[in-house]
């Protein structure tokens, strides 16, 4: 099986930057994703990892260490709006390479 | 044009009952998904299905099928509902790339049992 643990709330303020860990253990790693999901809505993608290092998309960068089994995700000049619940996902052959989700993090940005 | 659409958004049925929610996609995706996520938020994988092959995760009671009369389309049938099974369910669908697949997501079938 696959165990993906990233911490159940952080808080943060508005402009601030906040990093969201993740950490994974599977069989047969294929990649690392990250979703956002508003409270009420449908999760959104926001980034994969396959190899290591830092993947840059504007204010969101996510990072992987696959020897260590451990991500994150880094969201920079934080916005109200950022305000959400983020998912860390995991593609493996452990898993069919169906994506399988962390208990995600709920974001909570205030002023 | 929403993308991943499913119906109803809200399903409020008594225990003991059938019901089906219904999932449909504009994407071209060959491969369609069924995730739960219960009041803890935590996402899980009930089904995969493309057009050769049902991946059905283990948990899943035999309460829950899945049905798909094109590859547009994924319904999913629930028999003697439990309370157990109030959740919120996501349709999701992609494209293949070789276990990278992103998904997009339904906006979700709230689904409540009394």
């Amino acid at each position: 099986g696959q165990n993906i643990d990233q911490p159940t709330e952080m808080t943060a303020t508005e402009g601030a930057i906040v990093q969201i860990n993740c950490t994974y253990q599977t069989s047969g790693f294929n990649g690392l994703f990250w979703y956002q999901q508003h409270a009420g809505e449908a999760p959104t993608f926001l980034s994969y990892n396959v190899l290591d290092g830092l993947e840059e998309k504007g204010r969101f960068s996510s990072f992987l260490s696959r020897s260590k089994g451990y991500s994150y995700l880094l969201l920079k000049e934080l916005q109200m709006k950022d305000s959400a619940s983020y998912l860390c996902a995991v593609s493996a052959s452990g898993g069919s390479y169906i994506p399988t989700f962390g208990r995600g993090t709920s974001l909570i940005v205030h002023p | 044009d929403t993308a991943v659409s499913q119906t109803p958004k809200y399903l409020v049925t008594q225990m003991g009952n059938d019901k089906s929610i219904k999932c449909e996609q504009n994407l071209g995706h060959d491969t369609m998904y069924w995730y739960k996520q219960d009041s803890k938020k935590f996402l899980k994988i009930m089904f995969s299905y493309n057009n050769k092959e049902l991946i059905i995760n283990e948990t899943v009671p035999n309460r829950f099928s899945p049905k798909s009369p094109d590859k547009a389309h994924l319904n999913l049938h629930i028999n003697s509902l439990e309370l157990g099974d109030s959740a919120v369910y996501f349709c999701a669908s992609s494209h293949p790339a070789g276990g990278l697949e992103k998904l997009f997501f339904g906006s979700g079938t709230q689904l409540s049992v009394l």
